[in-house]
């Protein structure tokens, strides 16, 4: 009954090569959002999510793309992987209002060979 | 440049110790966030403040919200091997539309011995 799910939680890929990254939720919430976690850099946000279809750049959206076609699901994809996108990778779900209650996912450890 | 301005970075102390962790910034916050985070997992939140001046209070740990909505500090009264972690501060930015983005202080790995 986690209410989000990430997958997969270890990947090593080589560089060149596209990768998906799956965010699964079972909360109904509108809003999700990728970071990537580096030391010394805290989080990171890659892009977001308000709705179906509906998505924004964060800071650091380069090399990364992101689609959701269901509430439920949001994908991140790095379209050739590099070196520098080796991190960890958190998705995070949303409450709406003043007060956003965020819940985050236990992460993909993502490596680039 | 970091946004928000987390200190310090890393925190080393005994058990039964009290410490207080900064979190800083130029710019102002409609809210403000505190999470901790364990190895291999994605953080947890800890608390929201959301008023200019508010404290809030979590057993142990004290939370608070400056006045210009600027800045916060958590502080851990009598801390525990329990309390090891790493704590990030989070907010998001006054004014326009945020969609709740959050951003991210550097952290703080705090190790409480016993």
């Amino acid at each position: 009954d986690a209410g989000i799910t990430q997958s997969p939680r270890h990947k090593v890929t080589e560089t060149g090569t596209p990768v998906t990254l799956r965010c699964h939720q079972t909360e109904n919430h509108r809003y999700m959002y990728w970071y990537r976690q580096d030391p010394g850099h805290g989080l990171r946000l890659i892009h977001y999510s308000y709705g179906v279809k509906d998505t924004d750049k964060g800071e650091v959206s380069d090399g990364y793309s992101v689609s959701r076609s269901k509430t439920e699901d949001f994908l991140l994809t790095l379209e050739s992987a590099t070196s520098s996108q080796t991190s960890v990778y958190f998705c995070a779900i949303s409450t709406e209002g003043r007060v956003y209650g965020y819940t985050f996912g236990s992460g993909t450890r993502l490596t680039v060979v | 440049t970091q946004l928000l301005e987390q200190s310090p970075q890393f925190l080393s102390i005994q058990e039964g110790e009290n410490l207080t962790v900064y979190c800083n910034s130029s710019s102002v916050f409609s809210s403000l966030q505190w999470y901790r985070q364990e190895p291999g997992e994605g953080p947890v939140l800890l608390v929201t403040v959301v008023t200019g001046g508010e404290v809030k209070k979590l057993k142990r740990l004290t939370f608070q919200f400056g006045d210009a909505r600027k800045d916060s500090s958590l502080h851990i009264t009598a801390a525990q091997p329990g309390d090891t972690g790493l704590y990030l501060c989070a907010g998001i930015l006054a004014g326009g539309t945020s969609y709740g983005k959050l951003t991210f202080g550097q952290g703080t790995i705090l190790t409480v011995h016993p």
